[in-house]
């Protein structure tokens, strides 16, 4: 079964620290890797996205990740977080050819930043 | 384009009870999909969509679960004689799927308690 994994429950970090939040995933064949953000009080809002190509990816807001294939990993990275960034990131995959569309998630990483 | 649009908000209903809730993805969006979430957990798959034909259920999807999308538009899901375990964010997501790659948007989601 697909499995994402998400190394830290609860991250928190002083403004304008640099951040790292960890995701690996189940091998299974090529994947298409996301990150979203909820933000409190709001839905999920994709951050970004990777689906072939340059394993570096930019999203929104300042953030990026980097797929590592032999890692099976997709960890998120912003160099200097701000206060706005307080949110609740969940790493999540789907795999291309399974004949499955689910995206399975991880089980999140709450982000405190303190000001 | 409004987002995907969930109706409604928040239900509190008694256990034993049905609920239905209703989900409007993105126009034209051809994909529609049906997550769980429960606390300190990512989304969960149901079920997905394609147009007006559902394919694919999870077996999270118990027989007091149904869904439907007359006429490939909004889609409905219901619960039969809710317990409390159903407590959950309920959430809808869309995708417009050409080729083999695509993102999915999400709602804001429908937070069932069952007392």
């Amino acid at each position: 079964a697909q499995s994402v994994s998400q190394h830290n429950h609860h991250v928190i970090l002083s403004e304008a620290a640099s951040l790292e939040l960890g995701c690996n995933y189940s091998y299974g064949g090529t994947v298409n890797l996301f990150w979203y953000v909820q933000y409190p009080g709001q839905h999920l809002q994709l951050l970004l996205k990777y689906f072939s190509g340059d394993p570096l990816v930019k999203g929104i807001k300042g953030f990026e990740a980097e797929f590592i294939k032999s890692k099976f990993s997709f960890n998120l990275r912003k160099p200097s977080v701000q206060w706005s960034d307080t949110a609740e990131y969940f790493c999540a995959v789907y795999y291309s050819g399974a004949g499955s569309y689910q995206l399975t998630f991880g089980k999140g990483t709450k982000l405190s930043v303190i000001p | 384009d409004t987002g995907v649009s969930q109706d409604p908000r928040h239900k509190i209903t008694k256990r034993g009870q049905n609920v239905t809730f209703r989900c409007d993805p993105i126009s034209e969006h051809n994909r529609l999909y049906w997550y769980r979430q429960t606390l300190g957990q990512g989304p969960e798959f149901l079920t997905y969509f394609q147009n007006e034909a559902q394919l694919e259920k999870s077996r999270l999807l118990s027989d007091r679960f149904s869904a439907e999308r007359p006429k490939g538009s909004f889609s409905t899901l219901e619960i039969q004689r809710t317990e409390q375990g159903d407590s959950a964010m309920y959430l809808c997501a869309s995708s417009l799927v050409v080729g083999a790659t695509y993102e999915q948007y999400f709602g804001p989601g429908t937070r069932l308690t069952v007392t």
